[in-house]
């Protein structure tokens, strides 16, 4: 199947450092996508990626479609305590498969 | 604020009972999703409708029934559930279904209690 492998897991970082998570896969994916999720919500769209090599920005955050199609990451910086949640990478074809998820904690 | 509303946002059901779970969007999407999550776990997907006919089903146990009244309804039909059923159900909209038309808008879902 199509499987997303999403890293790391978890982070535990201090307020104002910068954040780096990644999203690999053995299948191409056309368009590459973050979600945030925050308790008792559903998924808000972060950055939608649509071209192999794309770069595309969000305030504070940064993602990449990778040139093989079969990778993504995702770059907070200057993290602030609201960056709390978790974090999914989702590739999509014909359907949308998400990955397992990073979840992040800022420390004041 | 989502343009995509779930009711109800949280139901405690039997496992005898019958009860439905609504989804609605007004952004003229033409594609409509369910999802089912559970605790610490990314978002499973359940069905597919584009254009008002499923288009996809995940092998879902018959106890889960879809239905797509209008482009802009969803509906999910729960009947004779179990407790491992418990989860919170998401329901998305995307403009189609095809690539590079699909980002998807959630609800903030329905958290289901089978008891």
């Amino acid at each position: 199947g199509q499987q997303l492998n999403q890293s790391p897991q978890s982070m535990f970082i201090q307020e104002g450092e910068d954040v780096s998570m990644n999203c690999t896969s053995s299948s191409i994916f056309n368009t590459w996508l973050w979600y945030k999720q925050d308790p008792g919500e559903g998924p808000v769209l972060l950055i939608a990626l649509y071209k192999a090599g794309e770069l595309t920005s969000n305030g504070r955050l940064t993602a990449q479609f990778g040139i093989t199609r079969k990778d993504s990451f995702l770059n907070i910086s200057a993290s602030i305590p609201s960056d709390v949640g978790i974090y999914f990478c989702a590739g999509q074809n014909n359907d949308m498969r998400f990955g397992a998820g990073t979840r992040l904690t800022v420390k004041p | 604020d989502t343009e995509v509303t779930q009711t109800p946002k949280h139901l405690v059901m039997g496992m005898t009972n019958k009860k439905s779970l609504k989804c609605e969007q007004h952004m003229g999407h033409r594609a409509m999703y369910w999802y089912k999550q559970k605790a610490k776990k990314p978002p499973e997907l359940m069905f597919v409708y584009s254009y008002e006919k499923l288009s996809i089903n995940e092998s879902v146990p018959s106890r889960f029934s879809p239905e797509c009244p209008n482009s802009s309804l969803l509906n999910l039909h729960l009947h004779a559930l179990q407790p491992e059923d418990s989860a919170l159900y998401l329901c998305a909209s995307s403009q189609g279904q095809r690539q590079n038309t699909g980002e998807l808008f959630f609800g903030e879902g329905s958290r289901l209690t089978v008891l």
